[in-house]
This record gives C-alpha cells, structure tokens and sequence, in this order.
C-alpha cells in the first residue's frame, strides 16, 4: 500500500512569487491534514479536511494561503504571495478514521525555501 | 488547548547505551499522546501511542514510553539504542474530542559508535 506522498520534495522560490505543494493521502483516508515546521520548531498544525470538507482551518497563519480538496483525494496548498516567513517544511498526513486515536501517517514533507 | 514540551533538543548517546527522551505536555482535557519519529528524508513514523489504559506503552523498535498523569509526563525510553535510531523524535498530544495534534519542537537523537 503506498502511503502518504507529497510533491515537491524541495521548492525555492522568491518573495512574492507563488508555490503550489500538493499531497496525496492513503488511498481510501477521509482525512486529510496539513502541518508546518519552521526551522528548529515545533511542527504546526494548519488545517483538517474531511474528505473535501474543510473541518478545521485554525492554524492557517494567513489568507495568502488557500488549501483545495477537490474530490476528496488529493490535496493543494497555496502560497500566494510567498514571503520569507513561509519558509519550512509542510508535511501531509492522513487517517481513516475521524476521531482523534486513529493513527496520522505523514508523507516525506516539502522544503520550502523563499529567498 | 494543549502543548508539548521537549525538554532536551540534542541527545548524544553511546551506542548499546539507553536512552530516555523526555516529554511533558499541559492540558485541561484528558489527552492522547504519540511519539513519532522521523529518519532523514523521510515522513514521521508512528513509534508509539497512549490511548488509555496501561500507562505502560510499547512501541516499535523496541521503544516504550510510560504515561505519568501526576507529572503530565510522557517520556520515551530505549534499553539498548543502536546506530539505526538516529533520528528526531517528536512527542504529540490530541485533546480528547478535538483532532488538532500539538508537537513539541523535537528531539535530535545521535547514537555514536
């Protein structure tokens, strides 16, 4: 069973310009998170979708970021326009069920790097 | 709301040497707590989790972390460690009914020969 892959493995940008990073979950999971670490912080949640539903959007840290589920499959985040701050990893994860004991399983991440 | 403190950012440790990762987490819900670890370029992986029950945990690779609720603590502990777990390892706390997983800001583990 393939797990949690996400694309593209690196980005770097420039400030103002706009990154596209999307996730594809296990096949079959309804949910769908989105995370970030900045450099040598914690790892932070930004948003939850059930299945194309967005559940959860708290932790998005501003509206230049705009995140789709089209279908209930895969996911996208948008940066738009990107700014220093922006740089980190943004890691996906995914789970079957909806309730919080169910297991994450996350991909690789997205390094992103904005000059 | 919950948060997690990892307590040490580097552990350097002998190999065949144990180690303890310490975690201490604040909530004023009951919580669900989990050690993930990641290995370089690649995801986190689930080592371990605590639900309920024995607050005596085992996990993967030999890991095991005990649940402390008088000292809102979750440390995670090896006997044996091996050049192999070297990774960072992150302890995270759900409060019960929400979905929203809290990390602490990692732990850098080196085994040397």
């Amino acid at each position: 069973e393939a797990g949690v892959t996400q694309f593209p493995s690196h980005s770097v940008i420039e400030k103002g310009q706009t990154v596209t990073l999307r996730c594809d979950p296990i096949s079959g999971h309804d949910n769908l998170y989105w995370y970030r670490r900045v450099m040598g912080k914690e790892i932070k949640f930004l948003l939850h979708f059930v299945k194309e539903s967005k559940q959860d959007e708290s932790g998005m840290p501003n509206n230049r970021f705009l995140a789709e589920r089209t279908g209930g499959t895969y996911s996208t985040l948008k940066v738009q326009p990107a700014e220093l701050e922006d740089s980190g990893v943004y890691f996906c994860a995914s789970s079957a069920w909806r309730t919080s004991t169910d297991t994450q399983y996350f991909g690789p991440g997205t390094r992103l790097t904005v000059l | 709301a919950q948060s997690v403190t990892q307590l040490d950012s580097q552990v350097p440790v002998f190999e065949e040497a144990p180690v303890e990762l310490r975690c201490n987490y604040s909530s004023s819900v009951s919580v669900y707590l989990f050690w993930y670890v990641q290995y370089p370029n690649q995801g986190l992986q689930l080592l371990l989790k605590y639900l309920s029950g024995s607050t005596l945990v085992k996990g993967i690779n030999g890991f095991e972390a005990e649940f402390n609720k008088s000292q809102t603590s979750f440390h995670l502990r090896k006997p044996s460690v091996h050049i192999s777990d070297t990774a960072e390892y992150f302890c995270a706390v759900i409060g019960t009914g929400n979905n929203d997983m809290r990390f602490g800001a990692g732990t850098r583990l080196t085994v040397k020969p």
